[in-house]
């Protein structure tokens, strides 16, 4: 079955420093890959997305992500965070496939310390 | 003006009452989505429907029903609202065409009493 696993619920990480959010998922076929960002009292919007080729994929607000098909990983990244980076990250998988829909991960919580 | 919107925003019910929540888009797409929000769980699939005559259920279609009015239109309904429904909930579209991509609404969070 499809699925997508965020193994870190929360995570405080000091303004400046650096982030990986940690995405694995579980899917037959060739996966589309998505980050999502949800601030508070918003909607989501996406980050970033893979459908095919270069593997490290460039986002909007600084992040990247890279997929690896051998880890079935496909992680974001941000080599320096702001206190405006707070918010809850969804990993979400698809495929070009007619009946389809995301597969969403559960989230991870995004604390920015001072 | 947004290109995915939901009213109402905020709603608080009571138990046993119907209500219906609104999805309207203007970006064209065919595909559009009802999905749930809870704390801890992500967002769960409710109901989708990729063109006016194709409504299919989602993981959790139990105690929803869905209209789809218009391509631009995707309604939700508790029939009969009840208190574990109090949740957030987000309509989505994507183009029929392509990799999947979603454009979320806002959300409505609903408050079942």
């Amino acid at each position: 079955a499809q699925s997508v696993t965020q193994p870190d619920i929360h995570i405080t990480v000091s303004e400046g420093a650096s982030l990986e959010l940690r995405c694995n998922y579980s899917y037959g076929a060739t996966p589309y890959l998505f980050w999502y960002v949800q601030s508070p009292g918003q909607g989501l919007q996406l980050l970033l997305k893979y459908f095919s080729g270069d593997t490290l994929v460039q986002g909007i607000k600084g992040f990247e992500a890279e997929f690896k098909r051998s880890q079935s990983s496909f992680n974001l990244r941000k080599p320096s965070v702001h206190w405006s980076d707070a918010a809850e990250y969804f990993c979400a998988v698809g495929a070009f496939q007619a009946g389809t829909a995301l597969i969403f991960g559960k989230g991870t919580t995004l604390s920015v310390s001072s | 003006d947004a290109d995915v919107t939901q009213t109402p925003r905020n709603r608080i019910t009571k138990t046993g009452k119907r209500i219906m929540l609104e999805c309207s888009q203007t970006k064209g797409h065919d595909r559009m989505y009802w999905y749930r929000q809870d704390p801890g769980l992500g967002l769960r699939l409710i109901y989708y429907s990729f063109d006016v005559k194709d409504i299919n259920k989602g993981e959790i279609s139990d105690g929803y029903s869905v209209s789809r009015q218009a391509q631009a239109k995707f309604s939700l309904s508790l029939e009969s609202a009840i208190p574990n429904q109090t949740a957030l909930y987000f309509c989505a579209t994507s183009p029929a065409r392509g990799y999947n991509e979603q454009f979320f609404g806002p959300g409505t969070r609903l408050t079942v009493l």
